[in-house]
């Protein structure tokens, strides 16, 4: 079992909607979560981090957590080309490192 | 806008040549990561330095490849000798601790023939 799955897609959204993002973790030990944004030939981007169970919400962007089930997801409402991009989920583990899944490629269509 | 500083951008090496990438982390930030980022693997983490200290070099080929942080403001990643199976992208990340995000460098692309 990976340490962080996510569905590699290609996933394809259009215009407007919302993007939903997805990935599960192993180490129960894990103590917060990130969610990073990376465009083709770019290096990973922050956009948003998240300790506790339940939904943070930060502009068009939500993160939700729930630690019993051992998942995180991001929700991207009001889809833009401009989101269209690698989203990659990190957990940084009990063992004080930062493990990332494969990434998730989205596409919004016009 | 405070930012992680990556050399050299590109890399062009032959076979069996040593390779040393550079990386000035954040002022303050004392934690430094060393990912590896290939199509196949994903961002595969080499190691991890915590207020300079080596925690955790695991994901390293440990013949050939070696990490160290001589000061606050200098990490490095060594491959000697270089084979044509380590081409990739080698971005360094540093950050605050577990709470806190981690900012990533504009790495260093890697590529042995």
């Amino acid at each position: 079992q990976k340490e962080v799955e996510q569905n590699s897609g290609p996933l394809s959204v259009p215009e407007g909607a919302i993007a939903s993002l997805n990935c599960t973790y192993s180490d129960r030990g894990s103590q917060s979560f990130f969610w990073y944004r990376q465009y083709s030939g770019k290096s990973p981007e922050l956009i948003m981090s998240i300790y506790s169970n339940g939904d943070k919400e930060d502009g068009r962007f939500t993160a939700q957590l729930n630690k019993a089930s051992q998942y995180v997801s991001l929700l991207i409402r009001d889809s833009q080309p401009s989101d269209s991009a690698t989203y990659l989920c990190a957990v940084f583990q009990g063992a004080q490192k930062l493990v990332f899944g494969q990434g998730t490629r989205l596409t919004i269509n016009p | 806008d405070a930012r992680v500083t990556q050399t050299p951008r590109h890399k062009v090496t032959e076979m069996g040549q040593e390779v040393t990438m550079r990386c000035q982390p954040i002022l303050g930030h004392n934690t430094v990561f060393w990912y590896r980022q290939t199509m196949m693997q994903g961002l595969e983490l080499l190691a991890y330095f915590r207020n300079r200290a080596p925690l955790d070099d695991s994901g390293m080929p440990k013949d050939r490849f070696s990490a160290e942080m001589p000061d606050a403001t200098l990490a490095t990643l060594k491959i000697q000798p270089s084979e044509p199976r380590d081409s990739a992208v080698y971005f360094c990340a540093s950050g605050e601790g577990g709470f806190y995000g981690y900012t990533f460098g504009s790495g260093t692309r890697l590529t042995v023939v």
